[in-house]
């Protein structure tokens, strides 16, 4: 079952701004991943989240995580036109190895240039 | 490195014929692949977790002798779409995980199926 909720569903924004997706989930979780899809294509990792872990960063990206609140957000910072894409979060749960993904909604992300 | 890649990318079929999708791991060894499928404008449902030497495991709501899965090395799983249906067309998205680091799922491009 989808336990993800992304928001917002859609985002514009000019070239050069930040742009915040958020996430949230329902059950307890040992990561949450965020990916990347252009149209019609395959998604690609971005960054993962431990349970234990606040905030993470890679390059123009921060993620926060929030155990409390069971929501995560993903920052891109000085947006590029070649971000635009749809943005997933997805959660892992349950004993270690290889876990199920459960997606959130997902957020479509257009960069005005 | 942790490249897949699935083929074909893209099909059309006629209603009633079996439809096989191919998913490998090009660098690494995937013990456990997942095969999704996503509509327009939604997100990726899990259909089955796919285990090298094992039968596969489905999602409530999957068919498993509609969906065939076989994983029969540690880079090669396949989806066969049998008797497919309009409703079956859809993306199909296949992930790996590498055997040695077992957390992060790499994703293959997706392949579109039509079925008239």
């Amino acid at each position: 079952s989808q336990q993800g909720e992304e928001d917002p569903q859609a985002l514009s924004i000019q070239e050069g701004e930040n742009a915040t997706m958020n996430c949230s989930y329902k059950t307890s979780i040992n990561n949450l991943q965020w990916y990347r899809q252009n149209s019609g294509r395959g998604l690609v990792h971005l960054i993962l989240i431990r349970s234990n872990e606040r905030e993470k960063h890679s390059g123009r990206l921060r993620v926060t995580l929030d155990t409390s609140k069971k929501s995560s957000s993903l920052l891109i910072t000085a947006s590029r036109a070649a971000d635009t894409a749809s943005y997933f979060c997805a959660t892992a749960a349950g004993v270690s190895g290889a876990q199920k993904l459960v997606f959130g909604q997902g957020t479509r992300l257009t960069i005005n240039p | 490195g942790a490249v897949v890649s699935q083929h074909p990318s893209r099909v059309i079929c006629k209603s009633g014929t079996s439809v096989k999708i191919e998913c490998r791991s090009l660098d690494f060894q995937a013990t456990t692949m997942f095969w999704y499928r996503q509509f327009p404008k939604q997100s990726l449902m899990l259909m089955a977790t796919s285990n090298e030497g094992s039968k596969a495991t489905y999602e409530q709501g999957v068919e498993k002798d509609k969906f065939l899965i076989n994983h029969a090395s540690l880079t090669l799983s396949t989806l066969t779409v049998t008797s497919a249906h309009p409703e079956d067309s859809s993306f199909y998205i296949c992930s790996a995980v590498d055997a040695l680091l077992g957390e992060t799922q790499y994703f293959g491009p997706g392949t579109r199926l039509l079925v008239l």
